[in-house]
């Protein structure tokens, strides 16, 4: 079965400072990634997906960037973090057709 | 694109009554819609899904029913226990590689 692993956690990081979470993947091959914002109390926000190695798409122009170096690796940066950037980071593996799963997400707080 | 609306945002019942969430979708080629629920500080988790060819589908307190005509589905849990109490959020989805949200339910059970 496919499980999601991401990290770390949580993270509080100043304004300004660098930002890399990471996603990885397992018991799946050549997936569709996503990356997922949400706000506190609020719903899903699609940032990036990934159907390939180094094939990226943008939802929404901002502040991050993504990059999947590996089939099962799939990374959100970003070189200077703003305030709006805090909130609820999930990342989502989709196998080919079927239903979605969610790690377990990383609450960042930009200080 | 697909354009997903769920309603209510927020929905209180009492322990022992039945909670109904229902969504719109757009997009007539939409053919697979799951539910999540998400607990505080978690990623969402898969509950139930239904494909475009099937109009009902029952586990246990849960079900989901869909109508392709009218492009509405909703999730009914019955008899309500205080560990239902979360967020719920629905998704319509294709072979494409995107897939979209609702902006989330977020229930309360009320003991």
């Amino acid at each position: 079965s496919q499980t999601i692993h991401q990290w770390p956690a949580t993270l509080v990081q100043p304004v300004g400072s660098p930002l890399s979470l990471e996603c990885t993947v397992e018991g799946t091959s050549n997936p569709n990634l996503y990356w997922y914002r949400q706000a506190a109390g609020r719903g899903l926000q699609l940032l990036f997906y990934s159907v390939g190695i180094g094939q990226i798409s943008s939802e929404v122009p901002q502040n991050l960037s993504a990059s999947r170096p590996q089939d099962r690796q799939f990374i959100l940066s970003s070189k200077k973090l703003l305030l709006s950037d805090s909130g609820f980071y999930l990342c989502a593996l989709r196998p080919q057709y079927t239903e979605a799963f969610f790690g377990q997400g990383t609450r960042l707080t930009v200080v | 694109g697909e354009n997903v609306e769920q309603h209510p945002s927020t929905l209180s019942v009492q322990e022992g009554d039945s909670a109904v969430i229902k969504c719109t979708y757009s997009d007539s080629a939409s053919n697979y819609f799951p539910w999540y629920k998400q607990e505080l500080g978690k990623g969402p988790q898969l509950i139930i899904d239904i494909r475009s060819n099937v109009g009902e589908k029952k586990d246990q307190r849960i079900a989901v029913t869909l109508n392709k005509t009218a492009k509405h589905f909703s999730l009914h849990i019955t008899e309500t226990q205080p560990e239902d109490s979360a967020v719920y959020f629905c998704a319509a989805m294709n072979t494409g590689n995107q897939f979209y949200f609702g902006t989330g339910t977020s229930l309360t059970v009320i003991p």
